[in-house]
């Protein structure tokens, strides 16, 4: 299986704030990698997909990156509405697709 | 616009079937190319992906999971189901359905989902 590790496990930071998170996958997994949020009671969203696409109606503030075994989540000016916890995926392998542990952004 | 939602009961006894039924509202479920799955998350933990079901009725198992569970469709209904055999208190988690792309690379719309407790 395809293991995903998110970096970190928490981060605190401030409106306003660029944060970025990492997730890396344990072999190569070009650029099939998602990212989703989730807000507590809440169902996860897509994000970004393929790594770098966003998708429709999500603000351009998010934006992915990477390819192969190491990518990042990068907010460039954390909104209130931002603080939740986001999850990465792959989906390289379709048979078996795998989510990262999760990254909880708090203020 | 589309919409799924999960429905079935919320207590389900150990070693008894966990069935939940995923309907797809706003659109029909075998009129486009798409692929739906079932995910869940354990209370405070992370997600899981269970399976996922093309409108033909083609499927794929999370091999973790995969003697215990069973994803049909039926597009009469515009529904999607999951079973889920001999469950333990580790099967307790929020259920969610979702939609995958086109070419079953991400999940681009989400059920609510729901909270299923096994317990005696």
């Amino acid at each position: 299986d395809i293991q995903m590790t998110q970096s970190p496990s928490s981060l605190s930071a401030s409106v306003g704030d660029r944060v970025t998170l990492t997730c890396r996958a344990s072999q190569s997994i070009s650029s099939y990698l998602n990212w989703y949020q989730q807000k507590p009671g809440k169902a996860p969203q897509l994000l970004i997909y393929a790594a770098s696409s966003l998708q429709s109606g999500v603000p351009s503030r998010f934006s992915g990156s990477g390819s192969g075994t190491d990518f990042t989540l990068t907010i460039s000016s954390l909104q209130p509405e931002d603080f939740a916890t986001y999850y990465c995926q792959q989906s390289y392998s379709a048979l078996m697709y795998t989510f990262g542990q999760g990254t909880r952004l708090e203020i | 616009q589309l919409q799924l939602q999960e429905s079935g009961p919320g207590l389900v006894k150990p070693s008894e079937t966990l069935s939940l039924t995923c309907t797809v509202s706003g659109g029909s479920i075998s009129s486009s190319s798409y692929y739906w799955g079932w995910i869940r998350q354990p209370p405070g933990k992370g997600l899981e992906w269970i399976g996922r079901i093309y409108y033909s009725g083609s499927t794929f198992y999370n091999p973790s999971l995969r003697s215990r569970v069973t994803i049909s469709v039926d597009t009469s209904k515009n529904q999607f189901s999951l079973k889920l055999s001999s469950v333990t208190a580790a099967d307790t988690a929020v259920y969610y359905c979702a939609r995958l792309d086109s070419g079953g690379w991400y999940f681009d719309l989400w059920g609510r989902g729901t909270l299923v407790t096994v317990s005696s």
